[in-house]
């Protein structure tokens, strides 16, 4: 049983498209994440959410949005793909007050 | 800005060696700190946590110097299976989007 999973795993579109990234976990945690890794494989935050708040990295352009429709939900929600936007999306898990996160698989994003 | 700087590498080192590597961190008022494990195109994963008065799991060494801001790890008798790049992980007061900074991670190869 797979503690974090997102959905797809890659994903190939064209620029200008808009395009969705699911995520589930089932650990039953109350904070999710969605980090960027770039072709330099740094790991980069970009937004963490609970049922209280969300906090979004200033750096991340708006054309990204997270959409959580319940606890174990963050989906990552991407309009007007463009080819910078060509890196590894993964989708992390916390319980809220601790450190430790728990990460998906990745979705490989190719932008063309 | 917080960073975490660690060494990219790669470090080659032969199996059964010793190998260390550090980390250093820009905030002093950073809480928790963590060792994480990335493979090749999979995602990362929590090697260690990080305790001020050091910890060690089987070959794995962690140790925490808040004076000098740095973190180290040290693995003995090192397995061709220990190839892969560590992340050095630093979690300031609050956590979430601006809590948790990664460092860019230090290759490891090991070689038979």
């Amino acid at each position: 049983d797979t503690a974090v999973s997102q959905t797809p795993k890659y994903l190939v579109t064209q620029m200008g498209n808009d395009k969705s990234i699911k995520c589930e976990q089932n650990l039953g945690h109350d904070t999710m994440y969605w980090y960027k890794q770039d072709s330099k494989k740094f790991l980069k935050i970009m937004f963490s959410y609970n049922n209280k708040e969300l906090i979004i990295n200033e750096t991340v352009p708006n054309r990204f949005s997270p959409k959580s429709p319940d606890k174990a939900h963050l989906n990552l929600h991407i309009n007007s793909l463009e080819l910078g936007d060509s890196a590894v999306y993964f989708c992390a898990s916390s319980q809220e007050n601790e450190n430790i996160q728990y990460f998906g698989a990745g979705t490989r994003l190719s932008v063309l | 800005r917080k960073e975490v700087e660690q060494d990219p590498g790669p470090f080659n080192v032969p199996e059964g060696a010793t190998v260390a590597f550090n980390c250093t961190y820009s905030n002093s008022a950073s809480q928790s700190f963590f060792w994480y494990r990335q493979d090749c195109r999979k995602e990362p994963k929590l090697l260690m946590s990080v305790y001020s008065s050091g910890n060690e799991d089987g070959r794995f060494t962690a140790q925490l110097n808040r004076a000098s801001q740095y973190i180290s790890l040290l693995i003995r008798d090192s397995k061709l299976s220990d190839s892969a790049t560590y992340l050095c992980v630093v979690n300031d007061i609050g956590g979430g989007a601006d809590g948790l900074t990664f460092g860019k991670g230090t290759h490891l190869i090991i070689q038979p």
